[in-house]
């Protein structure tokens, strides 16, 4: 079926470090992908988003990749920081006759100072 | 401030009594999900509406049930009916549209007891 899925569920990285986060889709209709990050106890903010015809993409600190060919997204955070320790979750936007985003199970972060 | 507001932050159910949560946008947004999620899972999508006086069943509306009577509203019954409603749920809004992000309260945690 549908799914989003993600390889590691923790990632541990040494403060000032970069930290790559994967995600692998199964849907090959998917037009947009987005990544959110989640904090303790709050609900889920946008980062940054890709759109299917492009295959990287940078915003502040971050950048998304995306390999259509084995169904595969990443996000990059350069120079990782204490506050960025968070879940970070991919999704993508589908059209199923009404708009539809399915997450993927989620990578926590964790920054060692 | 615009936003996406959710209340309670948190909530306790007797089992087999229904419950409402809550939510409330001033985004102007016309399209407006909820979500669970489940320790250690993604987002769920549970319903969606695109539009005022129309939702439409996601993947586990089962033993849920909503309203939209207005734009601003899109309140979340947890009914008897649900097994296991225990969970962080979120509601989230958007401009429909296949290349839109969400934008997400912060959340109500419901136990059941």
């Amino acid at each position: 079926g549908e799914s989003v899925g993600l390889h590691l569920p923790t990632l541990s990285v040494q403060e000032g470090d970069n930290s790559i986060i994967n995600c692998a889709y199964s849907n090959s209709a998917s037009d947009y992908f987005i990544w959110y990050k989640q904090e303790s106890g709050k609900g889920p903010q946008f980062i940054i988003d890709i759109r299917s015809n492009m295959d990287k993409r940078q915003g502040q600190r971050v950048t998304v990749l995306l390999n259509k060919t084995v169904k595969h997204l990443s996000l990059q955070i350069a120079a990782t920081q204490p506050g960025d320790s968070a879940v970070y979750f991919c999704a993508e936007n589908i059209d199923t006759g009404g708009f539809k985003t399915i997450f993927g199970a989620g990578t926590r972060l964790f920054v060692k100072a | 401030d615009g936003g996406i507001t959710q209340s309670p932050k948190y909530l306790f159910r007797k089992e087999g009594q229904n419950v409402t949560l809550s939510c409330e946008q001033n985004l102007n947004h016309d399209a407006m999900y909820w979500y669970r999620q489940d320790p250690g899972q993604g987002l769920r999508l549970i319903y969606y509406s695109q539009i005022v006086n129309d939702f439409q069943k996601g993947d586990i509306a089962e033993g849920y049930s909503v309203s939209r009577e207005k734009k601003e509203s899109f309140p979340l019954t947890v009914t008897s009916a649900q097994k296991n409603p225990t969970a962080f749920y979120l509601c989230a809004s958007s401009i429909p549209g296949i290349r839109s992000e969400a934008f997400f309260g912060q959340g109500t945690r419901l136990t059941v007891v």
